[in-house]
């Protein structure tokens, strides 16, 4: 199995800040990573495709990077709306792998 | 537009069946490169996949569920049924489905997911 390890576990940050969280993958995945965000009690929410790739009405703010092994989540300007729990997950080899999730918090 | 739910037991006793079933609109099973996936997250913790069945019946499991698990559709209901043999307690989660289209720029990533339903193994 692939392996996808997030980092950092936790992360506290202010609105405005730039907030970046890395996942990595024990092989090579090419670009086939998706990000997605969860809020407590909620379905998770696609961010990002193919590594880099916005989804549909996801804000600007958002962007992913990366291929191979190392990929980065970037948020430009934390809003209040973005604290919530981050996943990576790649879909390059069954069976589909996540990472264990970054819990963006309030400073 | 595509919406999916969950359905089925909140309580299941160990080792039980629990079959839970996925119904959705806004597309059909049927159209190439259209799969449902199903995911569950124990609480607390993090996102687990491990079933998939596509457009063509090509069904792909976790290996460590894998014996446990079986995944059909019923195309004309629009249904995705999951069952999963023996249960025990650590397999109590909130149990997602979700839906992705091979062929579209997404690719295998789930696009949109149900509510999910929470199970809860006890006795």
């Amino acid at each position: 199995d692939i392996q996808m390890t997030q980092s950092p576990s936790t992360l506290s940050a202010s609105v405005g800040d730039r907030v970046t969280i890395t996942c990595r993958a024990s092989q090579s995945i090419s670009s086939w990573l998706a990000w997605y965000q969860q809020k407590p009690g909620k379905a998770p929410k696609l961010l990002i495709y193919k590594a880099s790739s916005l989804e549909s009405g996801v804000p600007s703010r958002f962007s992913g990077s990366g291929s191979g092994t190392e990929f980065t989540l970037t948020i430009s300007s934390l809003q209040p709306d973005d604290f919530a729990t981050y996943y990576c997950q790649q879909y390059s080899t069954y069976p589909r792998t996540f990472g264990q999730g970054t819990k963006v918090e309030i400073k | 537009q595509i919406t999916l739910k969950e359905s089925g037991p909140t309580l299941v006793k160990p080792t039980q069946t629990l079959t839970l079933t996925c119904t959705f609109s806004g597309f059909s099973l049927s159209t190439s490169g259209v799969g449902v996936g199903w995911i569950r997250q124990p609480p607390g913790e993090a996102l687990e996949w491990f079933a998939l069945i596509f457009w063509d019946d090509d069904k792909r499991y976790s290996p460590s569920l894998k014996s446990r698990l079986t995944i059909t559709k019923d195309t004309s209901k629009n249904q995705v049924v999951l069952t999963m043999t023996n249960m025990d307690p650590v397999d109590t989660a909130t149990y997602y489905c979700a839906h992705l289209s091979k062929w579209s720029s997404r690719g295998d990533s789930f696009d949109f997911w149900g509510q999910g339903t929470m199970v809860t193994v006890s006795s």
